[in-house]
């Protein structure tokens, strides 16, 4: 089945304790985005990537990292998690063109 | 500012009957749109898009209206179904590919039976 897998689906942490939330794709899409979704301003994007090794900012990208070392995955990575960062995470992929994102189910993180 | 604003945070509307949910945009960069219906627990689903060389695409029983001189979108759903229950999200993109998509806050839409 052609689908976006993030792990985990939820996560409990401490301010200050790195975290990677994990997605993976079986589509073989060359797209991949992270989106975090908050009440009232819908789904903003952190980092995106157009291939292997090239990936670029996004609308909130401050205390993120994305790294994109295969065509499949594209891990998100918080070094030092803080409470605004509480939030549900939406990771997608995309063909080239006139496709819309698939997007995994979601993670919502809560650092407290 | 958010870009791209969806103005009605919820609808209600009767089975059967056509729902209309509306969409503005500010940047006139954009030329590519897109709506994505989400349910719970789920990530959103890509429904439909409309390039802006177009000022209607249709699938089915949805129908995306764009008038690029009003920046304004539209998504109607005719006739409703209460599977159709769930929050709608407008994107926009500057490239066909989506790659920067810029969401709306969502429209909660219930579908009574």
């Amino acid at each position: 089945e052609a689908q976006v897998t993030q792990n985990p689906r939820y996560l409990i942490t401490v301010t200050g304790k790195k975290l990677t939330v994990t997605c993976s794709q079986n589509m073989n899409h060359e797209y991949m985005s992270w989106y975090r979704q908050d009440p009232g301003l819908g789904l903003r994007q952190i980092y995106y990537s157009m291939n292997v090794e090239v990936t670029d900012k996004g609308d909130v990208p401050e205390g993120y990292k994305v790294s994109r070392k295969e065509k499949r995955n594209f891990p998100l990575i918080l070094e030092s998690p803080s409470p605004n960062q509480t939030s549900l995470y939406f990771c997608a992929s995309s063909l080239t063109e006139n496709y819309g994102y698939t997007f995994g189910s979601g993670t919502r993180l809560t650092v407290v | 500012d958010q870009q791209v604003k969806q103005n009605s945070p919820s609808l209600s509307v009767q089975e059967g009957r056509i729902s209309i949910l509306n969409c503005d945009y500010t940047n006139s960069m954009f030329d590519y749109f897109l709506w994505y219906k989400k349910y719970p627990a789920e990530g959103p689903t890509f429904l439909i898009s409309i390039s802006s060389i177009k000022d209607k695409n249709e699938d089915g029983r949805f129908t995306v209206f764009l008038n690029k001189s009003a920046k304004h979108l539209s998504l109607h759903i005719v006739p409703s179904q209460p599977g159709d229950s769930a929050v709608y999200f407008c994107a926009a993109s500057g490239d066909a590919a989506g790659n920067k998509l810029t969401f709306g806050g969502g429209t909660r839409v219930l579908v009574k039976p």
